[in-house]
């Protein structure tokens, strides 16, 4: 067990709708990222937050958005959802020491996402 | 560019030694990371090396690092059915605010009884 938690394990639904994944970070640590695994792309880095606030971002495309909230949590949006967007959506977590070196990411269970 | 490659498949037999292996592009890598992933789970950290070490080993885990080619390596001595899983590289780099880890595709290793 990490220390990350993530909901919900599973979520099915249907082209065009919009979910919303949640991610609880291990305690103390400030940064929150995001993953998307899927069999054709591999593991790709979606966001970074640090703290409430967006730190880094990869590829992450515009109908995604996320959010860190003051209690550190953070959330992944995901709209207008296509066929495309199935996939296993990974939140990892570190501490982010101020001089930004040598913090190992910590992942969750991750959620399963299908789209019908 | 940043880049990290992986073979995708490697089968040994149970208690045989098995080494994964990992090529990078980037020279500014300060970290590189392990991950294993089990049917149906999450990424579990299995170990990193800094950048300048040559290797470090940790039980039955060993990782080599030739800087100069950028390539790592994990070896799995007397491996087992349940290290059955997928292997990701990862390498972390110094450049810039962005902290992002580069990751490679994985290794799917099958343990034959």
């Amino acid at each position: 067990d990490s220390g990350v938690t993530q909901t919900p394990k599973h979520l099915i639904t249907a082209t065009g709708q919009r979910v919303t994944l949640r991610c609880s970070p291990r305690s103390g640590d400030l940064s929150v990222y995001w993953y998307q695994q899927s069999l054709d792309q591999g593991l790709q880095f979606l966001i970074q937050y640090y703290n409430g606030e967006e730190r880094a971002k990869g590829n992450i495309l515009e109908r995604f958005s996320a959010q860190q909230f003051p209690d550190l949590h953070s959330e992944l949006n995901l709209s207008s959802l296509e066929l495309g967007d199935s996939a296993l959506y990974f939140c990892a977590s570190s501490v982010t020491r101020p001089e930004g070196i040598g913090e190992t990411q910590y992942f969750g269970p991750g959620t399963r996402l299908l789209v019908l | 560019g940043e880049d990290v490659e992986q073979s995708l498949f490697l089968s040994v037999r149970e208690g045989d030694s098995s080494v994964i292996n990992c090529t990078y592009t980037d020279s500014s890598s300060t970290y590189l990371y392990w991950y294993k992933q089990e049917p149906g789970a999450g990424l579990q950290l299995l170990t990193y090396i800094f950048s300048n070490m040559d290797m470090k080993q940790d039980q039955r885990l060993t990782v080599l690092l030739n800087k100069k080619d950028k390539h790592l390596s994990l070896r799995i001595a007397d491996t087992q059915t349940g290290d059955s899983a997928i292997y990701f590289c990862a390498e972390k780099l110094s450049a810039g605010n962005n902290r992002k880890l580069i990751w490679g595709l994985g290794t799917s290793l099958a343990v034959n009884p």
